[in-house]
């Protein structure tokens, strides 16, 4: 069975803070995506990575592929009361019948005014 | 539609209640996925449709829960004899491609707001 563990499980932090989430597998990914899920809301995708070693930045996130494709991370500068959800990986497999998304076990973050 | 609609918002039921859950997914998507998800967890993939045949039901739980596509356009997840540990939100994703192929990161999933199931 593939996991992706995400780590920290929470984060409370104040406005104006970094923070770094981190997204690990033992496993090969073929691209990895990140959502942000507010409460009673579906996931929304962020950014979708899809070589290893890769660095994308949407405004204050940077979101990096580790070279193995094993792991991801998504760090957040700056962090505002609005990107308070839940931070979810999802990554892609190779192969198979479906290429099926598996989730991590997700970061609720709290940012506080 | 323009999103991922899904019906009801929140249903509670009795242990031993038959449920059914609603999607409708954005017109023209190919793929459609259903996803568990308890309280602050990621979501658990449940069964994938490609249009309406049911490409892979690993994730379903037990033989209670049984999901149908039969036109390749609304789905439905069935849930019989409810148990407690039924309590989840149950998501429904579509897809505009299908996935027998590798995957490109133009396979983006659009969710729906999700159905909350309460088993008392």
């Amino acid at each position: 069975t593939q996991l992706l563990e995400q780590s920290p499980q929470f984060l409370s932090i104040q406005e104006g803070e970094n923070l770094t989430v981190y997204c690990n597998s033992s496993s090969v990914f073929s691209s990895l995506q990140w959502y942000r899920q507010e409460p009673g809301e579906g996931p929304v995708l962020l950014v979708t990575v899809v070589t290893g070693g890769e660095v994308k930045k949407l405004k204050r996130l940077t979101f990096q592929f580790g070279d193995a494709r094993k792991d991801s991370s998504l760090h957040i500068t700056a962090a505002q009361p609005g990107d308070t959800g839940l931070y979810l990986c999802a990554g892609a497999s190779y192969g198979g019948a479906t290429n099926k998304l598996i989730f991590g076990t997700g970061t609720l973050l709290a940012v506080q005014p | 539609g323009a999103g991922v609609s899904q019906s009801p918002r929140y249903k509670v039921a009795k242990r031993g209640q038959d449920v059914a859950l609603r999607c409708d997914p954005i017109s023209g998507h190919v793929s459609l996925f259903w996803y568990q998800q308890a309280l602050g967890q990621g979501p658990e993939f449940l069964t994938y449709f490609q249009n309406e045949a049911q490409l892979d039901k690993s994730g379903l739980p037990s033989d209670r829960f049984f999901a149908e596509r039969p036109e390749g356009s609304v789905s439905t997840l069935k849930i019989q004899r409810t148990q407690q540990e039924d309590s989840a939100v149950y998501l429904c994703a579509s897809s505009l491609t299908g996935v027998r192929h590798r995957f490109s990161g133009a396979n983006v999933l659009t969710f729906g707001a999700g159905s909350r199931l309460t088993v008392l």
